[in-house]
């Protein structure tokens, strides 16, 4: 079945610092990939998605890149901020599955 | 943006006891919602999706009688775990899609349940 695989963490960085969250995914067929955000106390939100090879979902200053050769869906920052502090989750839907696999989220701390 | 809310966001109960989780759409009807658990350093896992006025579908390893899904209304779902045992102390988390692609997700903040 349809799976992802993301980076354990938990995170912690400097402010300014790169960030960059593994994700790497099984599934058959194309599916489409999203990034979703958690802050604390509120539920997830939708970071940003792509939805065929190639593509770049953006959002925040944050980035990630549909890898179809590496089955990858990595997610970058260039430059962090506290507030970016947060559990992050990596996912997928399959068409003709229709149900979001998710990741086991990345707790990522980010000290001033 | 839509907005979930759901409730408790914390319960502590005791062993047999049931406890009942709401999850409501506050500015949307959602056509489908979606209940998922997940154990520490585990991966969301899929539980049931529930229609609106229909029975809710239960994915294979789900307990249909542990886990009580009632759809009530289309902005109202609710998850009731019976009997709960410690085994059953997790983080289960709603959502509701306002439309049939599913793409389109909003989540509730969760429900941290913890089984004495």
């Amino acid at each position: 079945g349809d799976s992802v695989t993301q980076m354990e963490g938990p995170v912690t960085l400097s402010e300014e610092a790169f960030l960059t969250i593994n994700c790497t995914y099984t599934a058959t067929g194309y599916p489409s990939l999203f990034w979703y955000v958690q802050y604390p106390g509120e539920g997830l939100q939708l970071l940003l998605k792509a939805t065929k090879a190639d593509d770049k979902g953006s959002n925040k200053g944050f980035e990630a890149t549909y890898r179809k050769e590496t089955t990858s869906f990595h997610l970058e920052k260039g430059s962090v901020q506290v507030s970016d502090s947060a559990v992050y989750f990596c996912a997928l839907i399959n068409f003709g599955n229709e149900k979001l696999t998710f990741g086991t989220g990345t707790r990522l701390t980010i000290i001033p | 943006g839509a907005v979930v809310s759901q409730h408790p966001s914390r319960v502590i109960c005791k062993s047999g006891t049931s406890v009942k989780i709401e999850c409501r759409s506050l500015d949307f009807q959602a056509t489908t919602m979606f209940w998922y658990r997940q154990f520490p350093k585990q991966s969301l896992m899929l539980m049931a999706t529930s229609n609106e006025g229909s029975k809710a579908t239960y994915e294979q390893g789900v307990e249909k009688d542990k886990f009580l899904i009632n759809h009530a209304s289309l902005t109202l779902s609710t998850l009731t775990v019976t009997s709960a045992h410690p085994e059953d102390s997790s983080f289960y988390i709603c959502s509701a899609s306002r439309d049939r692609s599913n793409e389109k997700l909003f989540f509730g903040s969760g429900t941290q349940l913890s089984v004495l």
